[in-house]
C-alpha cells in the first residue's frame, strides 16, 4: 500500500490556468507538507499543516494555497499559473514535527 | 544564508567500494535532527538514515552509516559495498526542533560497474 500518494504524477497546463494537486497519507501522521523542487533539484518547503493548522508558510506567492479537508489529506491549489511554477512538487508527512518525513512520488508540473 | 551545505555536486564510486558524501550545517541550536535522503531517477524521495543531535553514537542502517561531528557541525554519509542501485541524488537535511526542514543542494552519486 502506498504510504503517501499524490495525483496527478504529471500535469501539463497553460499559463493563467488554475490547477490542484492532491495528496493523501495513510500513515496516521499528524503533519503534512508541500515542497517545491526546481530544475536544479533544490528542495524548498512551501507549507506544512499540523492538526489542520497552517504552521509554516514560507515566502510563497498567495496564488498557492494549501487545503486540508482532514488529517490525511493536504491538497495544493495554484491559481493563475505562471511559467516559473514549472517544477516537481512533493507532498510529505511525518508523525510529529520532529520526526522524519515520508515523501510522495512527486508531481511534475509543466506550465506552457 | 545556506543552512545546509553539500560541497560535492557529484561523486563517483566503483561498485563494491566505499564512498563518503559530505554535509555541513550551520546552527546555533543544541536540539535538532539530521537526515540523509536518496532520490533515484524515479524521483521518489527515500529516507536513508536519521540522527538525533543529542545522541553521540553514529546512526547506521545496513551499508549506510554516518559520521556525526556535532562540534564541527558535520554529518557525512558513508556507503559501504556500493551497489548499482545506490546511484541517485543524495540530500542532507537538517531540522531544528519544531521548525521546518532545510535541505542541502544534493550530491549526485554515480556507481561504476
Amino acid at each position: 500500500d502506498t504510504a503517501v500518494s499524490q495525483t496527478p504524477k504529471y500535469l501539463v497546463t497553460q499559463m493563467g490556468n488554475d490547477k490542484s494537486i492532491k495528496c493523501e497519507q495513510n500513515l496516521g501522521h499528524d503533519t503534512m507538507y508541500w515542497y517545491k523542487q526546481d530544475s536544479k533539484k533544490f528542495l524548498k518547503i512551501m507549507f506544512s499543516y499540523n492538526n489542520k493548522e497552517l504552521i509554516i508558510n514560507e515566502t510563497v506567492p498567495n496564488r498557492f494555497s494549501p487545503k486540508s479537508p482532514d488529517k490525511a489529506h493536504l491538497n495544493l491549489h495554484i491559481n493563475s499559473l505562471e511559467l516559473g511554477d514549472s517544477a516537481v512538487y512533493f507532498c510529505a508527512s511525518s508523525l510529529h514535527m520532529t520526526y522524519e518525513q515520508y515523501f510522495g512520488p512527486g508531481t511534475r508540473l509543466t506550465v506552457t | 544564508a545556506q543552512t545546509v551545505t553539500q560541497s560535492q555536486p557529484e561523486m563517483s564510486v566503483q561498485e563494491a567500494e566505499t564512498v563518503t558524501l559530505s554535509c555541513t550545517y550551520d546552527t546555533s541550536e543544541s536540539d535538532y535532527y539530521l537526515f540523509w535522503y536518496k532520490q533515484p531517477p524515479s524521483r521518489q524521495m527515500i529516507l536513508v538514515i536519521r540522527q538525533e543531535a543529542y545522541k553521540q553514537q553514529n546512526a547506521t542502517e545496513n551499508r549506510f552509516s554516518v559520521n556525526f561531528q556535532k562540534a564541527a557541525k558535520s554529518f557525512s554519509l558513508k556507503i559501504s559495498d556500493s551497489q548499482l542501485g545506490d546511484a541517485a541524488m543524495y540530500f542532507c537535511a537538517y531540522r531544528p526542533g519544531n521548525n521546518d526542514m532545510r535541505f542541502g543542494a544534493g550530491t549526485r552519486l554515480t556507481v561504476k560497474p
